[in-house]
């Protein structure tokens, strides 16, 4: 059975930078067909789509946080992570991973628990 | 504000049927594929449906996808109160070069 499991700060300091590690299990990270990405949801609101990699390493950002949004992947620890910098207060939110299928309207089909960060002095 | 365009919140009582619709444009439903997700209160959104209709392994038939032009929709019959959730559709916006969520859509169970 495939998991995913967030792991990070849960409390960061503005302008400074946020780092997530997305930890996968049950599933090789280097697999053929299937991309990995993130997705965030500040409280009370919708999700977010933040970043994709796909089985080339090339990545997808959303235009809006291109600037500050980095995705990478360590295939030896089956991990992919997420860095955000510098972050402002409107980056609270929960942090969620998951994997994505390829190809265009792709879909979501596992996704982590989440873990919530918040950006506060 | 999303691209995707979803109705705030629908209801309906138990067992009976209601629809969500999501509404968008050439550059994302008119030319991608469209998913559907349901996220109970506190937990992480879980996919129901996939490129339309294909509905995500366990997921009971109770939940279909379709789609027509610019707009799809998600309908789920004989409504049982764990369906109260939020659901939301997303696609690819080839124009914005971004995967898009909609705004989401509250689902009461009178």
């Amino acid at each position: 059975q495939l998991q995913l499991q967030e792991s990070g700060p849960g409390l960061v300091k503005p302008s400074e930078t946020l780092s997530l590690t997305c930890t996968v299990s049950g599933d090789s990270i280097s697999s053929s067909y299937w991309y990995w990405g993130w997705i965030r949801q500040p409280p009370g609101k919708g999700l977010e789509w933040i970043t994709t990699i796909n089985n080339s390493w090339k990545t997808y950002y959303n235009p809006a946080l291109k600037s500050r949004v980095t995705i990478s992947v360590d295939t030896s620890q089956n991990q992919f992570s997420l860095t955000l910098s510098p972050v402002i207060a409107a980056d609270t939110a929960v942090y969620y991973c998951a994997r994505q299928s390829s190809g265009l309207g792709s879909f979501h089909d596992y996704w982590g628990q989440g873990i919530m960060v918040t950006i506060s002095s | 504000q999303s691209v995707l365009t979803q109705p705030p919140s629908v209801s309906a009582a138990p067992g009976q049927k209601v629809t969500v619709s999501c509404s968008g444009g050439r550059s994302n439903i008119g030319s991608s594929f469209v998913s559907w997700y349901q996220q109970l209160p506190g937990t992480a959104p879980k996919l129901l449906i996939s490129e339309d209709y294909k509905r995500f392994s366990g997921i009971p038939d109770r939940f279909s996808g379709s789609k027509s032009g610019t707009s799809a929709t998600l309908g789920i019959t004989g409504l049982q109160s764990g369906d109260e959730a939020d659901y939301y559709c997303a696609t690819w916006d080839n124009v914005l070069d971004a995967l898009v969520f909609g705004g989401g859509t509250k689902l009461t169970v009178l």
